[in-house]
This record gives C-alpha cells, sequence and structure tokens, in this order.
C-alpha cells in the first residue's frame, strides 16, 4: 500500500522567502512522486515528478523538489516566494504496477504576505 | 499535448435531477480514465476507474448506483450523477492514464480542469 503525508496544512511566507511545503511518503514498491499545485476552482498542474532518474528534480515556476529515500521525503522548495505562488499544493504517490491509482496527500495551502 | 477537458464546467441543478459530466481526452487515446471528488479545503478522493469498454471500478463506500460512468470510447468518459441531493454537490475531476511510450516508465495521468456541481 501507498501513502503520502503532507506536514503543515497552511503554509505563510513572505514574498521573496525561501518556499518548503513537505511531503512524506510511503511505499513498498519503487514509488513514483508528484507535486500538482491548484488554484481556486480550477483542476490540477503538474509542478514536476520524480520517475526514479536524478533525485534532484526541477519543476516549473521555479520550484524544485528532492526524493530522499533514507527519509521517504519529496519535499517542495522555491527559493522565493511570488505572490501567484499562493495557492493549494498537493503531493502525490503512484506506481509502475498495478491499477496505476494515484494517492494523494491532504494538501497545503501557501499563503504569501507582501 | 495530453490535454483533458471537462464539461460542464459549472452546473446548478434541482434535487433529484441527474447530471451527466463528460471528460474527454483532445489529443490521446485513454484506455483508462479516473474520476476523483474534492470537498472544500480538502484532497481528491478517488472515486472510480473507468476503462473503455468495461465496467468502471469503485473505491470502497462510492455508491455504483448513484455515480453512473461510461467509458464508451477510448477518448471519451462520463460521469452521471443520479438523483442528485445537495450533499453530492462538490468539485468533480477526471484525469486520463496516458500509455508509456518506453517500456518500464510510468503511465501519467493528466487531469482535467475539474466540474462544479451545486444542487440546490
Amino acid at each position: 500500500a501507498q501513502s503520502v503525508t503532507q506536514l503543515g496544512s497552511h503554509v505563510s511566507v513572505s514574498e521573496g522567502a525561501l518556499v518548503l511545503l513537505r511531503c512524506n511518503y510511503s511505499s513498498s514498491v519503487p514509488p513514483y512522486l508528484f507535486w500538482y499545485v491548484q488554484y481556486p476552482n480550477q483542476g490540477l498542474q503538474l509542478l514536476l515528478k520524480y520517475t526514479s532518474a536524478a533525485t534532484l528534480v526541477k519543476g516549473i515556476n521555479g520550484f524544485e523538489a528532492e526524493f530522499k529515500k533514507s527519509e521517504t521525503s519529496f519535499h517542495l522548495t522555491k527559493p522565493s516566494a511570488h505572490m501567484s505562488d499562493a495557492a493549494e499544493y498537493f503531493c502525490a504517490v503512484t506506481n509502475t504496477s498495478g491499477t496505476y491509482k494515484y494517492i494523494f496527500g491532504t494538501g497545503t495551502r501557501l499563503k504569501v504576505l507582501a | 499535448g495530453a490535454v483533458v477537458s471537462q464539461h460542464p464546467s459549472r452546473v446548478i441543478c434541482k434535487s433529484g435531477t441527474s447530471v451527466k459530466i463528460e471528460c474527454r481526452s483532445l489529443d490521446f487515446q485513454a484506455t483508462t480514465m479516473f474520476w476523483y471528488r474534492q470537498f472544500p479545503k480538502q484532497s481528491l478522493m478517488l472515486m472510480a476507474t473507468s476503462n473503455e469498454g468495461s465496467k468502471a471500478t469503485y473505491e470502497q463506500g462510492v455508491e455504483k448506483d448513484k455515480f453512473l460512468i461510461n467509458h464508451a470510447s477510448l477518448t471519451l468518459s462520463t460521469l452521471t450523477v443520479t438523483s442528485a441531493h445537495p450533499e453530492d454537490s462538490s468539485f468533480y475531476i477526471c484525469s486520463a492514464r496516458v500509455r508509456r511510450t518506453v517500456a518500464g516508465g510510468l503511465d501519467e495521468q493528466f487531469f482535467g480542469p475539474g466540474t462544479r456541481l451545486t444542487v440546490l
């Protein structure tokens, strides 16, 4: 079975400050991991994905995440927050066998303060 | 590439009526589509997996007679909420699975923009 835990349902940062959104996973098989962003009343937009290649993954809008197997983590970071980064962020896990279901975390709402 | 559309984007209906939501893969064929439900300020919960030409597989706790899923073609899946009630009001999101082109690669899901259902 697979699961994802996102620590912190709400995170506030000042504009220009570092963004760190935490995601820990549990998986009995090698996982594939994703970060998605969702703006109000919209669907999900893929930020980045880990697919067992490089452990440091760079995504869109300046975001990146590092897969750490020893810590079972896949935290999302951005060096400098922008007001437009305010949104809901979801971490998800899947694998390459079985039903290909995506398991989502509970989400983290990022607030960027001026 | 890999664009998924949903129609309608918003729908308001009276209690007791049925509502159909369409999910289309615009530029690829999707043998599998997924339907999710999202309550306000919550995560996405998988409702069912829809496979072209076969019956959908529902997650535990999802009423198959209430949420009818049809996957009639490789580019279209529909979700019909039958006899809708106010508690069915939610944001419904579909996704379509893209077959990997490289052996051992990842089958990715691409998400639609969602449909906001409000039942009065």
